[in-house]
């Protein structure tokens, strides 16, 4: 079986800050990696995925993540965030298709003027 | 319409009572999930419905819990005699066969047991 831990909870960052949620996995065997947003009263959305070949990952609204076999990990990035990315983030690993999707518990994301 | 429709969007209920909750997911899609969303929680995994297999019901809390999809389309989850710990968001979602986590979500049925 799979798992998702999300460090932190909650991160409160000012406008125009970068900012990274970081997010671990254990899994026994090879994973695919996702990020879903679910922004306030809304339904939540893919924000991006790692299925196979560059680690690097883009996704909309300027987020990109990396996925980092050796650490087993797969944070969040953005260079600089806007208000309107004030939203719930949650990091998700399956394993095969058609499966189940594992969720981390989740990371609000503040940001302030 | 062209999202994944949940309803009702709000059941406030009494304890003991039953529930019904409704999916319609995004036409096309094969795969049928169900979640829980509790309040300062993840979201918890129930049920998941692919075609014609039988359903993975692994994640269902209780034998109070129960689902079905009917025709391969609409899935309606199903709470017995509810507690009030069983207060949470349900989502919906579903997805393509071969788009693996690739899920569509719905904007959830918020149920509260007095």
């Amino acid at each position: 079986a799979q798992s998702v831990t999300q460090l932190d909870s909650q991160v409160p960052v000012f406008e125009e800050a970068p900012v990274e949620l970081r997010c671990n996995y254990s899994s026994s065997v090879s994973v695919y990696l996702f990020w879903y947003v679910q922004y306030p009263n809304q339904g939540l959305q893919l924000l991006l995925k790692y299925l196979s070949g560059s680690t690097l990952v883009k996704g909309i609204n300027g987020f990109e993540a990396e996925f980092n076999k050796s650490q087993t990990s797969f944070h969040l990035r953005k260079p600089s965030v806007h208000i309107s990315d004030t939203a719930e983030y949650f990091c998700a690993v399956t394993t095969n298709a058609g499966n189940m999707l594992t969720f981390g518990g989740g990371t609000r994301l503040m940001v302030k003027p | 319409g062209a999202g994944v429709s949940q309803s009702p969007s709000n059941k406030v209920t009494e304890k003991g009572k039953d529930v019904e909750l409704r999916c319609d997911p995004i036409s096309g899609h094969t795969a049928l999930y169900w979640y829980r969303q509790s309040l300062g929680q993840g979201l918890e995994f129930l049920i998941y419905f692919q075609g014609n297999s039988a359903p993975d019901k692994s994640g269902l809390p209780s034998d109070r819990f129960s689902a079905e999809r009917t025709g391969g389309s609409v899935s309606t989850l199903t709470i017995q005699r509810t507690q009030q710990e069983d207060s949470a968001v349900y989502l919906c979602a579903s997805s393509f066969w071969g788009s693996p986590g690739e899920l569509f979500f719905g904007e959830g049925s918020r149920l509260t047991v007095l």
